[in-house]
């Protein structure tokens, strides 16, 4: 148990519908990461946050867009979903986000878009 | 642009045996590169990491060799153990999308190691 939580576990939705993912770090990491993991994919990085404020961007679509709150708890937010965005949402944390901070995964939200 | 390359994607050794785990890499400003278990229903799970200055990291059963020249790593686990069977990633860190510390992974390899 990495002590990161996420929910829901799994989710099952429409194409063009809106989903919120969520994510608990840590307890005292201040910055949290979300990946993707689509089926024949690698982990890809989506963006950071640190203490509430966006601090890198990666692959992450105009469609998609995240939060920190001030408990540090992260929403994901994804929105006119697609068949491609059915994937493993992983979010990680890390204490102060720096590079030489180990990342700690949580299990993960399994999307579904029919 | 697939920056971490594992181009096996499984693998599969004997109990007791070594198990060699490969990882090709294209971009030369990671400044680290780790590996990351993962089970299956959980996250991944850090497991070991080697400093581009370095070119060996050995914690326990898991050693990591770095060959910067040829822009590969491998990670060994000697002797493995049913338990070792998981699905691992190779992952570069470095700057990404503007900041520090972001890892670019590969695709995984799935290791299984049978009695």
């Amino acid at each position: 148990d990495s002590g990161v939580t996420q929910t829901p576990k799994h989710l099952i939705t429409a194409t063009g519908q809106r989903v919120t993912l969520r994510c608990s770090p840590r307890s005292g990491d201040l910055s949290v990461y979300w990946y993707q993991q689509s089926l024949d994919q690698g982990l890809q990085f989506l963006i950071q946050y640190y203490n509430g404020e966006e601090r890198a961007k990666g692959n992450i679509l105009e469609r998609f867009s995240a939060q920190q709150f001030p408990d540090l708890h992260s929403e994901l937010n994804l929105s006119s979903l697609e068949l491609g965005d059915s994937a493993l949402y992983f979010c990680a944390s890390s204490p102060r986000g720096q590079k030489t901070d180990t990342q700690y995964f949580g299990p993960g939200t399994r999307l579904t878009v029919l | 642009d697939q920056q971490v390359k594992q181009n096996s994607p499984s693998l599969s050794v004997q109990e007791g045996r070594i198990s060699i785990l490969n990882c090709d890499y294209t971009n030369s400003m990671f400044d680290y590169f780790l590996w990351y278990k993962k089970y299956p229903a959980e996250g991944p799970t850090f497991l070991i990491s080697i400093s581009s200055i370095k070119d060996k990291n050995e914690d326990g059963r898991f050693t990591v060799f770095l060959n910067k020249s040829a822009k590969h790593l491998s990670l060994h686990i000697v002797p493995s153990q049913p338990g070792d069977s998981a699905v691992y990633f190779c992952a570069g860190r470095g700057f990404y999308g503007g900041s520090q510390g972001n890892l670019i992974f590969g695709k995984g390899t799935k290791l299984s190691v049978k009695p």
